[in-house]
């Protein structure tokens, strides 16, 4: 969905190191979400936020911290990242009027090395 | 821990023929969603399919849903080269996350 944009959309670290994934929205929704996927897996959800004051944890949260600095901004950090946070993340919004349907972004693919 | 299960993990059929895939949660639901995933990309929503609901269409798809049995199928005909993808069903849990399957991925040969 080309209104949620991720970046960056590819990213290399290296073990210990802080690093920022990035998600923005153009479709108005109050309530955002992380989740990372792994090869041959279904998402997990890492934080979900139902509106900019309000943060919650998801499945695997530990290792992971999030801000929700506008509506339509809301921010994945690592704080010093570990290779087994190798995977795909995805960022996706949804609209509590409209129903649960969520739309998301295109991804971060992050490599630890 | 994942909600759903879907079956199987990967179908390969040719093009024109129909695609089946199934799904089976653990708890009661709501509604239960399937989703598109085309290779390394963002998850697509295809169809919504709520919990006093038995079937439900949407073009070619055909989504069923059987809360006794506590599963789902769905069912995309006539399938094209460009349905090749994974296809994830999600359900609600009690603290209004969506829980994921892992999916079945789906190959479409000309």
């Amino acid at each position: 969905d080309a209104d949620v944009t991720q970046t960056p959309r590819n990213r290399i670290t290296k073990t210990g190191k802080r690093i920022m994934l990035e998600c923005s929205q153009t479709k108005g929704h109050d309530r955002m979400y992380w989740y990372r996927q792994d090869p041959g897996l279904g998402l997990r959800l890492i934080y979900y936020s139902f509106d900019v004051k309000d943060i919650n944890k998801g499945e695997i949260s530990d290792g992971y911290s999030v801000s929700r600095q506008a509506q339509a901004k809301f921010s994945l950090s690592l704080e010093s990242a570990i290779p087994n946070q190798t995977a795909l993340y995805f960022c996706a919004t949804s609209d509590r009027l409209a129903g649960e349907t969520q739309y998301f972004g295109p991804g971060t693919r992050l490599l630890v090395l | 821990s994942q909600q759903g299960e879907e079956d199987p993990q990967a179908l390969s059929i040719q093009e024109g023929e129909n695609a089946t895939m199934n799904c089976s949660y653990k708890t009661s639901i709501n509604n239960l969603q399937w989703y598109r995933q085309n290779s390394g990309r963002g998850l697509v929503h295809l169809i919504l399919i709520r919990s006093n609901e038995r079937e439900k269409h949407s073009g070619r798809l055909r989504v069923t849903l059987d809360t006794s049995k506590k599963s789902s199928s769905l069912l995309i005909t006539a399938s094209r080269a460009a349905d090749t993808a994974s296809y994830f069903c999600a359900t609600f849990d009690s603290n209004y996350q969506l829980i994921w399957g892992a999916g079945t991925k789906l190959i479409i040969k000309p």
